[in-house]
């Protein structure tokens, strides 16, 4: 089964600033996709940047990007010029379109999520 | 063009006693999910549709959660009866036809258990 893992409950960083935030997973699959969502205080999930597993390149939004290590399975996020409104929890997902017995399925499996507080 | 919608935003009630919630997915999306995000973890899926049809509900407590999906638009979420586990935030998504872009969320319905 896949798991994804984040191991920074918290971080902070100072408006302007440039931070990074991490992510593993674990899968046997070669072909997937991984995300990151952002979750404000209004609890809606907003998709920040997506990242095809074939694809070497890493993703760019922005300023958000991917450091995207297929071999380590590591997926991580970096913000620069963080912004006020950046504040948010930050979760990590994988999907891997699988067959459910009614059909195609594309359940998206998220870490436990980093709260990221940008400080004025 | 408009979100998904989700009500109510809030509810709190007793154990045992019964809650169902609604969600009205982007109109023209095909896909519809259910997810339980407890505090403190990442969101977990209960269940997803494929218009009106269950594709996936293998992590849903059928003792006690039950879906459905009316017309392959609106669908509901019924908890009967329910347990101080089951508060957590439940949100609900679509896509156009499951596909591998990510989904659009709602903001969820916040539910407490006294």
């Amino acid at each position: 089964a896949q798991t994804v893992t984040q191991s920074q409950p918290e971080m902070s960083v100072q408006e302007a600033e440039t931070v990074t935030l991490s992510c593993t997973y674990d899968t046997s699959e070669n072909n997937y996709y991984l995300f990151w969502y952002k979750q404000p205080p209004s609890r809606q999930m907003i998709l920040v940047i997506r990242q095809e597993a074939y694809k070497q390149q890493n993703a760019t939004e922005n300023r958000f990007s991917v450091n995207f290590q297929k071999a380590a399975k590591s997926f991580s996020l970096k913000i620069s010029d963080s912004q006020l409104g950046d504040t948010a929890m930050y979760f990590c997902a994988f999907m891997k379109p699988t067959e459910g017995y009614g059909g195609a399925t594309n359940k998206l499996i998220f870490g436990t999520g980093t709260l990221l507080a940008v400080q004025p | 063009e408009a979100g998904v919608a989700q009500s109510p935003r809030y509810k709190i009630i007793e154990k045992r006693q019964s809650v169902a919630f609604w969600c009205n997915p982007i109109s023209g999306h095909a896909t519809l999910y259910w997810y339980q995000q407890i505090l403190g973890q990442g969101p977990k899926l209960l269940i997803q549709f494929q218009n009106n049809g269950v594709v996936d509900d293998s992590q849903l407590p059928k003792d006690r959660f039950s879906a459905e999906r009316l017309k392959g638009v609106d669908s509901t979420l019924k908890i009967q009866p329910a347990k101080l586990e089951d508060s957590a935030v439940y949100l609900c998504a679509s896509s156009f036809r499951g596909d591998n872009y990510g989904y659009t969320f709602g903001s969820g319905t916040r539910l407490t258990v006294v």
